[in-house]
């Protein structure tokens, strides 16, 4: 199994443009959640999904920030228009439903927004 | 509501010498509980698990750790540090169904003296 597969590595934008990061999560899980790390904040939970549908977005910082999962392979974080607080490591993690089998993560998207 | 404590936010140890991360957690039911270890920029990595089976858990790279329900704790422990141990490591909670996402210590960050 090749694990939870993020796209891209790394990311460099300037202030105003749109962000897509890419999540592919293990085949067969069914929930998959987006984080985000900062050295201030820690690591924050953006969004999480169970069977596609979003379930919890109180994470997702402001109107800027929107996520999708089409279908049970892929889901796509968005940030329009971006700014340089937005720089941050953000991980994609997918788990069975039943959570108590903890998460997988993904390598993580590396943004930065200058 | 579920939550964990991490009593320290940063651990030296020398090379050879015990590891001991210390974490605490609240939970209204029988909880799961998890260590994930995250190097320098990787992903965050399962360490371990508990899911109500052994109360002495064994996880990789020699870790393991205790659940202790008179203490609410599950501290993470290795007999003998080794350089590549340096990393953060976050202890984390099942949220209160099985359906709710894992809830996540702060972390702890551990740094190896040669």
């Amino acid at each position: 199994d090749a694990g939870v597969i993020q796209s891209p590595r790394h990311e460099v934008t300037e202030m105003g443009q749109e962000v897509t990061l890419r999540c592919k999560p293990i085949s067969g899980h069914n929930s998959l959640f987006w984080y985000r790390q900062t050295m201030m904040r820690g690591l924050e939970l953006l969004i999480y999904f169970n069977n596609n549908v979003p379930i919890d977005d109180s994470g997702m910082p402001e109107d800027r920030f929107s996520a999708k999962m089409p279908n049970a392979s892929f889901s796509t974080l968005k940030i329009q228009p971006s700014e340089p607080r937005d720089s941050a490591v953000y991980f994609c993690a997918s788990s069975l439903t039943r959570g108590n089998y903890g998460y997988t993560f993904g390598s993580g998207t590396r943004l930065t927004v200058v | 509501a579920q939550s964990v404590t991490q009593l320290d936010s940063h651990v030296s140890v020398s090379e050879g010498t015990p590891v001991l991360l210390r974490c605490n957690y609240s939970s209204s039911y029988s909880p799961s509980l998890f260590w994930y270890v995250q190097h320098p920029n990787k992903g965050l990595q399962l360490l371990l698990k508990y899911t109500s089976a052994a109360t002495l858990v064994k996880g990789i790279n020699g870790f393991e750790a205790e659940f202790k329900k008179s203490e609410t704790s599950f501290h993470l422990t290795k007999p003998s540090a080794h350089m590549s141990d340096a990393a953060e490591y976050f202890c984390v909670v099942s949220g209160y169904s099985g359906n709710t996402p894992l809830v996540f210590g702060k972390g702890t960050r551990l740094s190896v003296i040669a």
